[in-house]
C-alpha cells in the first residue's frame, strides 16, 4: 500500500518570493507521482508528473519539482510565485504495477500568496 | 470541448433521502472515479470503474453505489446509510491501459441537513 504525507497545510509567502511545497511518500513498490493544483470550488487540474526519466519535471507556468527516491520526496518548488497561484496543491502517487490508475492522494498545502 | 461535467454544482438535500450526483465524460475515457473530498484530508477514493458494466469499492464505499451502464456516464448515489454526507465529491476520468493522468470535473458540493 502507498501513502502520501504534504508536510505543510499552509505556506503563506509573499508575493514574488521562493515557494517549496513538501511531498514524502512512502510504497513498497515502484510509483508514479503528480502535484494537481485546485482553485477554489472547482476541479483538479493537472500541474506535472513524473513517470520515467529525468527526475527533475516542469510545468508551463514556473513550478518545478524533483523525484528523489532515496528520500522518496518529490518536493514543489517555484522560485517567485505570483498572486495567481494562490491555490490548494495536492500531491498523489500511483502503483507502477497496477493497470487501475487509482491515485493516493495527500492532504493537501493551501499556498497563500500575499502582496 | 472534451471534459467531464458534473451536475449540479451545489445540492441540498434533507437527512434521511438518497440522492445521485451526475457525472459525463466525452473524453472516450475507459476509466471513471469518484472521490470524496474533506478539509484536511485530501481526496478520498469511494469507487471506480474500468470498464462498463463493472466497477470496484475504493477505500471509503460504505453509504454509496454506482452504475456504469454507458461508457460515459458514471453517476454516484449517496444513500442515507452514508454518515457524513455532506462533502465535495469529484468525478474523474483516464483512458484505461496504463495511463496515468486522471482529469477532473468540476465537483458538486453536497449538503445535508
Amino acid at each position: 500500500a502507498q501513502s502520501v504525507t504534504q508536510l505543510d497545510s499552509q505556506v503563506p509567502v509573499f508575493e514574488e518570493a521562493p515557494v517549496e511545497l513538501r511531498c514524502n511518500y512512502s510504497s513498497s513498490v515502484s510509483v508514479y507521482l503528480f502535484w494537481y493544483v485546485q482553485y477554489p470550488n472547482q476541479g483538479l487540474q493537472l500541474l506535472l508528473k513524473y513517470l520515467s526519466g529525468s527526475t527533475l519535471v516542469e510545468s508551463i507556468n514556473g513550478f518545478e519539482a524533483e523525484f528523489n527516491k532515496s528520500q522518496t520526496s518529490f518536493h514543489l518548488r517555484k522560485p517567485s510565485v505570483h498572486i495567481s497561484d494562490t491555490a490548494e496543491y495536492f500531491c498523489a502517487v500511483s502503483d507502477r504495477s497496477s493497470n487501475t490508475g487509482k491515485l493516493i492522494f495527500g492532504q493537501g498545502t493551501t499556498l497563500q500568496v500575499k502582496p | 470541448d472534451g471534459g467531464i461535467t458534473q451536475s449540479p454544482k451545489y445540492l441540498f438535500r434533507k437527512e434521511g433521502q438518497n440522492v445521485t450526483l451526475s457525472c459525463e465524460q466525452n473524453l472516450n475515457h475507459d476509466a471513471m472515479y469518484w472521490y470524496r473530498q474533506d478539509p484536511g484530508q485530501g481526496l478520498r477514493l469511494i469507487y471506480y470503474s474500468q470498464i462498463v458494466n463493472d466497477f470496484q469499492k475504493g477505500d471509503i464505499a460504505e453509504g454509496y453505489s454506482v452504475s456504469r451502464e454507458k461508457k460515459e456516464s458514471f453517476p454516484l448515489t449517496v444513500t442515507s446509510a452514508q454518515k457524513n454526507p455532506t462533502a465535495f465529491y469529484l468525478c474523474a476520468s483516464n483512458s484505461g491501459g496504463g495511463s496515468y493522468e486522471q482529469y477532473f470535473g468540476p465537483g458538486t458540493r453536497l449538503t445535508v441537513t
